[in-house]
């Protein structure tokens, strides 16, 4: 099936390190969602973005909708070790199409 | 229930026989989502069901797939004559405005 471009596809950091990822996409979408998946579990809601050029946080994470609407980016700050997780973005496309489109991941592992 | 709720976490089933799984979305949410996940991959959409409308069942993957949704809240997600190859987790997801959250899973093992 479809799938966004997101990478890195994995990184290793240091507790405390600044982590960004990214996904871009040949489609404009109104809406991007990041979520972050642990081991066993469903993917859990971080951050939704509405508009282009929209910057939003959410305690150490911070995303935005790109102006172009086809990329967005995530960035977590001080990276501890329960930020270790797949972190997938979501786009959702054209209005009356709500099929969201996933990326295909960031693997992200924290070295204490 | 608080949350979306899915039923069973996991599953082993023998080779050519079906399988339901269950999805208990968050109460007074009107769209519903299923998607599969295979191990270290991200998420193939299977099918969308929006209030009384035609589900769009673009993603599934072959005629043995089928879901339907009851009463616009439970849905099930029916594969029959399982193959090896439909080993993964199935996510439901559940939407009011935007947002979509999603349950646990269920771990699907064909054998």
């Amino acid at each position: 099936g479809q799938q966004l471009n997101q990478s890195p596809q994995s990184m290793f950091i240091q507790e405390g390190e600044d982590v960004s990822m990214n996904c871009t996409s040949s489609s404009i979408f109104n809406t991007w969602l990041w979520y972050k998946q642990d081991p066993g579990e469903g993917p859990v809601l971080l951050i939704a973005l509405y508009k282009a050029g929209e910057l939003t946080s959410n305690g150490r994470l911070t995303a935005q909708f790109g102006i172009t609407r086809k990329d967005s980016f995530l960035n977590i700050s001080a990276s501890i070790p329960s930020d270790v997780g797949i972190y997938f973005c979501a786009g959702q496309g054209l209005a009356g199409t709500y099929k969201y489109i996933f990326g295909t991941g960031t693997r992200l592992k924290v070295l204490a | 229930g608080a949350g979306v709720s899915q039923s069973p976490s996991n599953k082993v089933t023998e080779k050519g026989k079906d399988v339901e799984l269950r999805c208990d979305p968050i109460s007074g949410h009107t769209a519903l989502y299923w998607y599969r996940q295979s191990l270290g991959q991200g998420l193939e959409f299977l099918i969308y069901f929006q209030g009384n409308s035609a589900p769009d069942k673009s993603g599934l993957p072959s005629d043995r797939f089928s879901a339907e949704r009851t009463g616009g809240s439970v849905s099930t997600l029916t594969i029959q004559r399982t193959q090896q190859e439909d080993s993964a987790v199935y996510l439901c997801a559940s939407r009011a405005y935007a947002e979509a959250f999603f349950g646990q899973g269920t771990r699907l093992t064909v054998v």
